[in-house]
């Protein structure tokens, strides 16, 4: 099984509202990522969780709260967000070994997110 | 400036036609990767190149590393449809996993 999936597919907020991104993997990956994606856009590194710690985070704003309660899930937990946030929110997940985190990263289908 | 240069932007074809993609950048790689992402999905990875001069073959996709490991190309022989997507290169810049992207290349193709 190579899935990252994503729940919800689609998200429509307010900017007073408060909700959670997930994203949920089985191939036994201890590497997770967030990314997100404006149109016609590469995707931007967000988060590296490694062994369930935050390893990396790329100066996002507090807005956007990430957790990983354990080595299969990872959540992005929003609040207060901005219509700028609008984008595609992507999942992934990587083997990570003694030599650091491999290279492979799958990807999962994505949250589109619309911020009113 | 951007890690990784990639060109065209767009590209857009007729079905049967060939067409290349590049990557290139003025630092050294370990390794290379392209993805192709199709609309409302995530990137699905294509191939992994290592090796300086390497050549990949995937079905009607090849893949070349360029012999210093700064630059890699895409060509795609005798484009279906189905070919349609955003090509994306990448590479990690860190043991922690940072993969950088290009900007991508759009590739449409027509019936």
């Amino acid at each position: 099984d190579t899935e990252v999936t994503q729940t919800p597919k689609h998200l429509v907020m307010g900017m007073t509202n408060k909700k959670s991104l997930k994203c949920e993997q089985h191939m036994g990956h201890r590497a997770m990522y967030w990314y997100k994606q404006k149109a016609k856009k590469p995707p931007e590194l967000m988060f590296v969780y490694s062994y369930e710690k935050l390893s990396i985070n790329e100066s996002v704003p507090s807005r956007f709260s990430p957790e990983c309660p354990n080595s299969s899930l990872l959540n992005l937990h929003l609040h207060a967000l901005q219509p700028e946030d609008s984008a595609l929110y992507l999942c992934a997940s990587s083997q990570d070994g003694p030599g650091g985190i491999q290279e492979t990263q799958y990807f999962g289908p994505g949250t589109r997110l619309l911020v009113l | 400036t951007q890690l990784l240069e990639q060109s065209p932007q767009f590209l857009s074809i007729q079905e049967g036609e060939n067409l290349t993609v590049y990557c290139n950048s003025s630092s050294v790689f370990s390794s290379l990767q392209w993805y192709r992402q199709e609309p409302g999905e995530g990137p699905v990875l294509l191939v992994t190149v290592v090796t300086g001069g390497e050549v990949k073959k995937l079905k009607r996709l090849t893949f070349q590393f360029g012999d210093a490991r700064k630059d890699s190309s895409l060509h795609i022989t005798a484009a279906q449809p189905g070919d349609t997507g955003l090509y994306l290169c990448a590479v990690t810049t860190d043991s922690w996993g940072k993969l950088q992207f290009g900007a991508g290349t759009q590739v449409v193709v027509t019936p």
